[in-house]
């Protein structure tokens, strides 16, 4: 089975400040796959980043970086210079390949609450 | 990406009674996720959907009260019934296609 865990539930911060979330997660499975998405107060879910099992590369988009560790299982996310549209909940989740081109049902972690204050 | 138009976007409804949701996708899709959030909680699955067979129910989840339909490769429901105060939720559909999964902008259910 698949776990994420999130251990941060809130953090809040003041806008230009860097912040880091953690992702710490569990499968069993060689070939798996790990997001970030973004839920504003409106509710929807935005899509921030995928990446798979064997690209351990780190990614910047941006403000956004990502830090892959297969070593740690974590997949951690940082915010550089944060604002205060970053306000939001953040989610990490993990799916294992479902065969051919599925990524397969997602593992969500519990979500950490981020409050940009100005 | 795939946009997906998902409705209602909210509503209250009295208990006993069911509500059924849509989604729609601009293309194709061979699955379709079903998810729960409640209130200050993750999301969870319910079931995923595959057109052309049964649903396939997560563990906590049955047919009798979270059915489903999925008539072709683009348009899914998802059918609350006999509806509780615990089932006030928001009821999210999502698509696995291209870079990843795509997400309905939801159902806010508040049961009364």
């Amino acid at each position: 089975a698949q776990k994420v865990t999130q251990a941060q539930t809130e953090i809040s911060v003041v806008e230009k400040e860097d912040v880091t979330l953690d992702c710490v997660y569990e499968t069993r499975d060689t070939t798996y796959y790990l997001f970030w998405y973004k839920q504003p107060p409106s509710g929807e879910l935005v899509f921030l980043i995928r990446r798979n099992s064997f690209d351990e590369q780190n990614e910047i988009s941006g403000r956004y970086s990502w830090n892959f560790q297969k070593s740690t299982s974590s997949f951690n996310f940082t915010i550089t210079a944060s604002q205060v549209v970053d306000s939001a909940v953040y989610f990490c989740a993990l799916s294992v390949s479902a065969g051919g081109t599925s990524y397969g049902k997602l593992t969500f972690g519990q979500g950490t609450i981020l409050t940009v204050h100005p | 990406s795939a946009v997906i138009s998902q409705k209602p976007s909210r509503d209250i409804c009295q208990r006993g009674t069911s509500l059924t949701i849509q989604c729609q996708v601009d293309s194709q899709v061979t699955m379709m996720f079903w998810y729960r959030q409640q209130p200050g909680q993750s999301l969870t699955l319910i079931a995923t959907a595959n057109q052309g067979s049964e649903a396939t129910y997560e563990s906590g989840f049955v047919i009798d009260k979270f059915p489903i339909s999925r008539p072709n490769l683009t348009f899914s429901t998802l059918t609350v019934s006999n509806m509780s105060p615990e089932d006030s939720s928001i009821y999210l559909c999502s698509v696995d296609r291209g870079g990843g999964y795509t997400f309905g902008s939801g159902t806010r259910l508040t049961v009364v």
